[in-house]
């Protein structure tokens, strides 16, 4: 699976808008992007994936560049809740979940009031 | 309510005294496996199964035991734990064929060996 790049911190805003972002200059033809996030030592939580096209679900939206090296998770309106770890992870199989999550370290997003 | 459930929660033990951490899933999955969560070190897949009766290493088995005679259970066991096994731990789970793309994981064991 290809290696992910993240931000090791961000802030934002309570009711602005987050972009967390990702670079995955090595990604493959046959590998998705997948979010997930941590809230303080639960387990983590899927947000959205995409393979090529921008993807949008009740929790977030994900911009992924034409070229694909690289993404962005945008939560539109963040609340104190979306406080957490967001992790970005490239793997095969976007038509099926199953096989090894490779967490990094992911991006510690802390929404201020 | 679609679940994956670990106990216990947290557990202090004794270096060498065998210990079990069950984990139980009522979505049908196919799929389980476990992480464990270490500072620095981010999550590590433990074990994980395809179905029932099959199981097989992830990234970090030695210490650690599996077995799935059951598809909603996937124990974690630890015949003979040592210090080095404190850690956070997490059971997932997935579907082979709902077209989800989603993992789902439990609240999390936090494991101390003294």
């Amino acid at each position: 699976d290809a290696k992910t790049t993240q931000p090791t911190s961000m802030d934002c805003a309570e009711g602005r808008a987050a972009n967390l972002p990702c670079n995955h200059s090595t990604i493959s033809g046959n590998e998705y992007v997948y979010w997930y996030r941590q809230i303080h030592s639960q387990g983590p939580q899927y947000i959205i994936h995409g393979l090529k096209n921008n993807e949008t679900n009740e929790m977030a939206s994900l911009i992924i560049t034409e070229d694909r090296k690289s993404s962005t998770l945008i939560l539109p309106h963040a609340t104190l809740r979306d406080t957490a770890v967001y992790y970005c992870i490239v793997r095969v199989g976007g038509g099926t979940s199953y096989g090894k999550l490779t967490f990094g370290q992911g991006t510690i997003l802390t929404v201020h009031p | 309510e679609a679940q994956v459930t670990q106990n216990p929660r947290y557990l202090i033990t004794v270096t060498g005294k065998k210990l079990t951490v069950t984990c139980s899933q009522n979505m049908n999955h196919e799929y389980m496996s476990w992480y464990r969560q270490d500072p620095g070190l981010g999550l590590r897949q433990i074990y994980y199964s395809m179905n029932v009766e099959v199981t097989d290493k992830g990234d970090v088995p030695e210490g650690y035991k599996v077995s799935r005679k059951e598809k909603r259970n996937f124990p974690l066991i630890l015949e003979s734990p040592s210090p080095n096994q404190t850690s956070l731990y997490f059971c997932a789970s997935s579907s082979r064929t709902s077209g989800r793309n989603e993992q789902f994981f439990g609240p999390g064991t936090r494991l101390t060996v003294l």
